[in-house]
Order: structure tokens, then C-alpha cells, then sequence
């Protein structure tokens, strides 16, 4: 299973918003709406931060949202704050192996 | 209070066999599919396998399909993953991880455990 793509690396000031890219094929991302974000800080268990595209978890800010167009989701940032400051992975159901694949992660600095 | 407990890395040779558990507590385990997710030191998430809530259904990555079986006991609350013909390339951080929905799949998972490093290398 091939990994979703992702930038390595994105960075914001606080306050600002960000956009995490994360692009697939037509077997994973564009095909199903089974895509969702995790967080990981250094050292700890990844956080489900949206699934189903656009949901969040309960307890999960509104700050973060997520979207979906074409073979490409997105994961949105607002109000940037120095706790965000992490690694995020998408995720993908993928039809060509009947189960998950993940992106390669971007690091988010909060500068 | 949903806790995942991963025990059973460690230190093994090229070609040897790990057995990894993963102690549930805090919710219905038998209603919940359950999966194990790997990272390499420095690398990103690697889905690895997800069994059923009933073990029906189990799936696994190219990369441990006919070296790594999954496992389940609901009566003990437990998973498994039993790993042969271990690789330098398996090396990783092994986490285990529940599945969002009830009694079904959503291919999210929720509650993860802290992990357990399994290093192969002779």
C-alpha cells in the first residue's frame, strides 16, 4: 500500500491559520469519505483529531477542521496556538487492500 | 476510563518470533474491532492488521501478511499479535489502537495504547 502524500513540514505564527495537504488516488482519498487526521506529539500515541472528512471528536477544538475535493483532503489550522505544534498524519480506508493507509506525516512548527 | 496496555517488545533477532498483548480496560472490548498500528524510530504510521470485534473479519498489511497473526480474547479483554520471521525493516514502535465504531468498522481509531518497541536486530 502506497502512503498518502503530504508536505514534510508546515509552519505558522500563533493566531494565524494553516492548511495540511494530503493527496491520494481514486482508490483511497477521492473514492471514500473515510478520511481522517491525527495529531502526535514527541513521544506520545497519535490523537484522532477529524474523521469522516470534516468530524470532530468529541473534546476536539473547532480550531481544527477538515475538508475534501477530488483526490485531495485537507486539514485546517485556525487561531494557531503553541500547543499545536506537532506531527499530523491523514488517513485513508484504501479499496486496494481493504484497509488503511496513512500519509507520510508533516511537522508543524509554531514559530 | 478507556486504557489500551501494549506489553511484550523487545530485543530479538532476524528471523525470530515476538509476541505482543494488549490489555484493554474501561469499555465493552468485545464490542469494539481492534487494530495494531506500527512506527519506525523517526518514521511515520503503518497500519499493520485489524481483527473484528468477534475475530470474523481480520485483515494485514502486504508487509506482515504470512509472517504476523492477529488475536483476540474477549473473555480476558486482550489482544495479540504474534510476530515471526521478524526483519530489521519491523523494527518499531507497536501501538494498539481501537476502532471508532460499535460493533462495526469505521477505519478511525480512537483510544491508542503508549506502544512497545520492538528492535530486530542480531
Amino acid at each position: 500500500q502506497s502512503a498518502l502524500t503530504q508536505p514534510a513540514s508546515v509552519s505558522g505564527s500563533p493566531g494565524q491559520s494553516i492548511t495540511i495537504s494530503c493527496t491520494g488516488t481514486s482508490s483511497d482519498v477521492g473514492g471514500y469519505n473515510y478520511v481522517s487526521w491525527y495529531q502526535q506529539h514527541p513521544g506520545k500515541a497519535p490523537k484522532l483529531m477529524i474523521y469522516d472528512v470534516s468530524n470532530r471528536p468529541s473534546g476536539v477544538s473547532n480550531r481544527f477542521s477538515g475538508s475534501k475535493s477530488g483526490n485531495t483532503a485537507s486539514l485546517t489550522i485556525s487561531g494557531l496556538q503553541a500547543e499545536d505544534e506537532a506531527d499530523y498524519y491523514c488517513s485513508s480506508y484504501t479499496s486496494s487492500s481493504t484497509s488503511v493507509v496513512f500519509g507520510g506525516g508533516t511537522k508543524l512548527t509554531v514559530l | 476510563e478507556v486504557q489500551l496496555v501494549e506489553s511484550g517488545g523487545g530485543l530479538v533477532k532476524p528471523g525470530g518470533s515476538l509476541r505482543l498483548s494488549c490489555a484493554a480496560s474501561g469499555f465493552t472490548f468485545s464490542s469494539y474491532s481492534m487494530n495494531w498500528v506500527r512506527q519506525a524510530p523517526g518514521k511515520g504510521l503503518e497500519w499493520v492488521s485489524s481483527i473484528s470485534s468477534s475475530s470474523s473479519y481480520i485483515y494485514y498489511a502486504d508487509s506482515v501478511k504470512g509472517r504476523f497473526t492477529i488475536s483476540r480474547d474477549n473473555a480476558k479483554n486482550s489482544l495479540y499479535l504474534q510476530m515471526n520471521s521478524l526483519r530489521a525493516e519491523d523494527t518499531a514502535v507497536y501501538y494498539c489502537a481501537r476502532d471508532l465504531a460499535v460493533a462495526g468498522t469505521s477505519y478511525y481509531f480512537d483510544y491508542w495504547g503508549q506502544g512497545t518497541l520492538v528492535t530486530v536486530s542480531s
